[in-house]
């Protein structure tokens, strides 16, 4: 049964500071794997989305890398702002076209 | 782009009601579409798999007869919560299977879900 996990659970820092979110899958045996946005209260907002055979994506300050056989990948964020406050999922792809999250990490950016 | 459409985004309803949540896809057809409920500070869980035309395919523990599952054509979805208790009250979000390229090219979008109390 795949799981996905997301560390750490909460991350609060500065204005500025370039940071790393993790993610990790138990099944190597996916399709793509994506990254969300999530505002309080809000829906998904897609922010990259990582094909099983690719190695990293990049949009802006976001960049995404993918090992699918240590069933990690990161999402790094440059110079993060205040507004880069939310919480932040990551869903692997199944051959059903299933999407399985992870458990989530609750960005805080102080200015 | 292509958009889901997710209505109402927030019902406020008594204990004992039957509740519907529509989930459009606006420019493309979609045969697959996905029902996940959010709990508060939790991921996503997915409740069932719908299938245009056929029945809804559930995941484990999730009750056929207290979320039922229309997808009567190829732009519409509907979860309908039968009876809703408080413990229904949860954050719902859609999903629909543009069908565009082929397999792992075929992206995936969002609705921006439905919040639900039961009081």
């Amino acid at each position: 049964k795949q799981e996905v996990t997301q560390i750490p659970a909460a991350l609060s820092v500065p204005e500025g500071e370039n940071l790393v979110l993790n993610c990790s899958f138990t099944d190597s045996a996916i399709y793509n794997l994506q990254w969300f946005r999530q505002d309080p209260g809000k829906g998904l907002t897609s922010l990259l989305l990582i094909q099983s055979s690719q190695r990293e994506q990049t949009s802006g300050r976001l960049n995404a890398s993918l090992d699918k056989s240590s069933g990690r990948s990161t999402l790094y964020i440059a110079a993060s702002q205040p507004g880069d406050s939310a919480t932040y999922l990551c869903a692997v792809r199944l051959g059903t076209y299933k999407y399985i999250f992870g458990t989530g990490t609750r960005l805080k950016v102080l200015a | 782009g292509a958009v889901v459409s997710q209505h109402p985004s927030r019902v406020i309803c008594k204990s004992g009601t039957s509740v519907k949540i529509e989930c459009r896809s606006l420019d493309f057809q979609a045969t697959t579409m996905f029902w996940y409920r959010q709990f508060p500070k939790k991921s996503l869980m997915l409740m069932a798999t719908s299938n245009e035309g056929s029945k809804a395919t559930y995941e484990q523990g999730v009750e056929k007869d207290k979320f039922l599952i229309n997808h009567a054509s190829l732009t519409l979805s509907t979860l309908t919560v039968t009876s809703a208790h408080p413990e229904d009250s949860s954050f719902y979000i859609c999903s629909a299977r543009e069908e565009t390229g082929t397999g792992s090219n075929q992206p995936q979008h969002f609705g921006d879900g439905t919040r639900l109390s039961i009081l």
